[in-house]
């Protein structure tokens, strides 16, 4: 299985601030990389597909973008309604394997 | 309106069975490959299985393979997802997913339900 390993675990930023999430693949899944918003109590909603696509309705602040196996999320202008985990996914392969979660909190 | 609605959740005894169903309404199932996905209390996600838009090729994951049973009814626009052996570590909230196109097993999930708790204790 792809293992999917995400850092940092949790992090605490302001509002505006600009916040990145790092997920690297333990071998190459070209683009096939997704992140996911989950609020608490909530189902995942899906941010970015294939990278650095922005799903339909996803507000622009989000981006992705991918180094190799590490691929990137970015928050820019942290909003308070940002708060939530947030989780890569590879669709490379089956099974499909997420990432631990990251969870972000707004000081 | 575009949603997913998962039922047959509650509480269990280990080594019981339960049918979890998850209703599709404002698109068309049979169009799109599904998977279930988990969250254990406190826990991440992770993948439990997924069915292509036929029905025809299935596949699990190694801590449920030969105890869950995903199935779909394309006339129905319903998934299902048969859970038997249950243990303690089963329990968790269950998601059905939706494939964001194309009938691939792995994929992008753009469309979720709003889970079902199963509980597994004695």
């Amino acid at each position: 299985d792809f293992q999917m390993t995400q850092s940092p675990s949790s992090l605490s930023a302001s509002v505006g601030d600009r916040v990145t999430i790092t997920c690297r693949a333990s071998q190459s899944i070209r683009d096939y990389l997704n992140w996911y918003q989950q609020k608490p109590g909530k189902a995942p909603k899906l941010l970015i597909y294939a990278a650095s696509s922005l799903q339909s309705g996803v507000p622009s602040r989000f981006s992705g973008s991918r180094s190799g196996t590490d691929f990137t999320l970015t928050i820019n202008n942290l909003q308070p309604e940002d708060l939530a985990t947030y989780y890569c996914q590879q669709s490379f392969s089956t099974p499909p394997t997420f990432g631990q979660g990251t969870k972000v909190e707004i000081k | 309106e575009v949603q997913l609605l998962e039922s047959g959740g509650g509480l269990a005894q280990p080594g019981g069975s339960l049918r979890l169903s998850c209703a599709a309404s404002g698109f068309t199932l049979r169009m799109y490959a599904m998977s279930w996905v988990r969250q254990a209390p406190g826990k991440g996600l992770e993948w439990v299985s997924g069915i292509s838009a036929s029905g025809g090729t299935t596949d699990y994951a190694d801590s449920v393979k030969g105890r869950f049973i995903i199935s779909r009814d394309n006339s129905k626009n319903t998934l299902f997802l048969q859970i038997n052996s249950l243990g303690v570590d089963d329990t968790a909230v269950y998601y059905c997913a939706k494939a964001i196109s194309g009938d691939y097993l792995s994929a992008a999930f753009d469309l979720w339900g709003q889970g079902t708790t199963v509980t597994v204790s004695s």
